[in-house]
């Protein structure tokens, strides 16, 4: 199984980019990196996902380094509203698939 | 109505009863899911199903019970419910393969509670 590794928490204030770094050491050559989002009380919801490079969406951007040993999300100018717990995965290629979703990155954005 | 749903949205047992959360998918996705999220914890994976007639344990299969006879249904059973037992719990559902197969939906969670 690729592991992931993310910090358990971050601050950031309305207004500020965030960038969660999310490893993954092991990951496979067909592997793809996915990030969700989950609010209280809510279900987790896919925000975006990559294979290398850069992604973007109207939500976030993903950016994946060449030897894809990590990931980053980048959230553009948070407001309050972004925070949440965010959760990075990598898929398994070949064999079963079992999506492990860890403990994430809870992100508080303060006034 | 097309999704995820779940049901029910709360119920509070008793120790040692019965209960079965449903899920219901209106997508013909192959891989279904049930994950339990419990406070200072991420979400840990009970079971989860490839195909009709096709289960597997996660990481925390022990006191639950899986079944799939549809594809659009992926029932959880707690055959004895126990206090630990006490969580909320979430239906996921996705194609399963290639680029989409991490892109998981849930629904919007079962909330249990084992007096």
């Amino acid at each position: 199984l690729a592991k992931t590794t993310q910090p358990i928490s971050m601050d950031s204030y309305e207004g500020q980019e965030v960038n969660i770094t999310c490893s993954h050491n092991n990951i496979a050559t067909n592997d793809y990196i996915t990030w969700y989002q989950q609010f209280p009380s809510q279900g987790p919801r896919f925000i975006i996902q990559g294979y290398k490079t850069k992604v973007t969406n109207e939500v976030a951007s993903l950016f994946i380094p060449a030897d894809r040993k990590s990931s980053t999300l980048s959230l553009p100018r948070v407001s309050l509203s972004d925070t949440a717990v965010y959760y990075c995965l990598v898929a398994l290629s070949g064999g079963s698939y079992i999506p492990t979703f860890g403990r994430g990155t809870s992100l508080i954005v303060h006034p | 109505d097309a999704g995820i749903t779940q049901s029910p949205r709360y119920k509070i047992t008793e120790t040692g009863r019965q209960v079965t959360l449903m899920c219901h998918q209106t997508w013909s996705h192959s891989y279904m899911f049930w994950y339990r999220q419990d406070l200072g914890h991420g979400l840990r994976l009970i079971y989860y199903s490839a195909a009709a007639d096709i289960t597997d344990k996660g990481e925390v299969p022990d006191g639950y019970v899986v079944s799939r006879s549809k594809t659009e249904n992926f029932p959880l059973t707690l055959e004895s419910a126990t206090r630990s037992q006490t969580s909320v719990y979430f239906c996921a559902s996705s194609v399963g393969a290639g680029p989409g197969a991490n892109v998981l939906t849930f629904g919007a969670g079962s909330r249990l509670t084992v007096l």
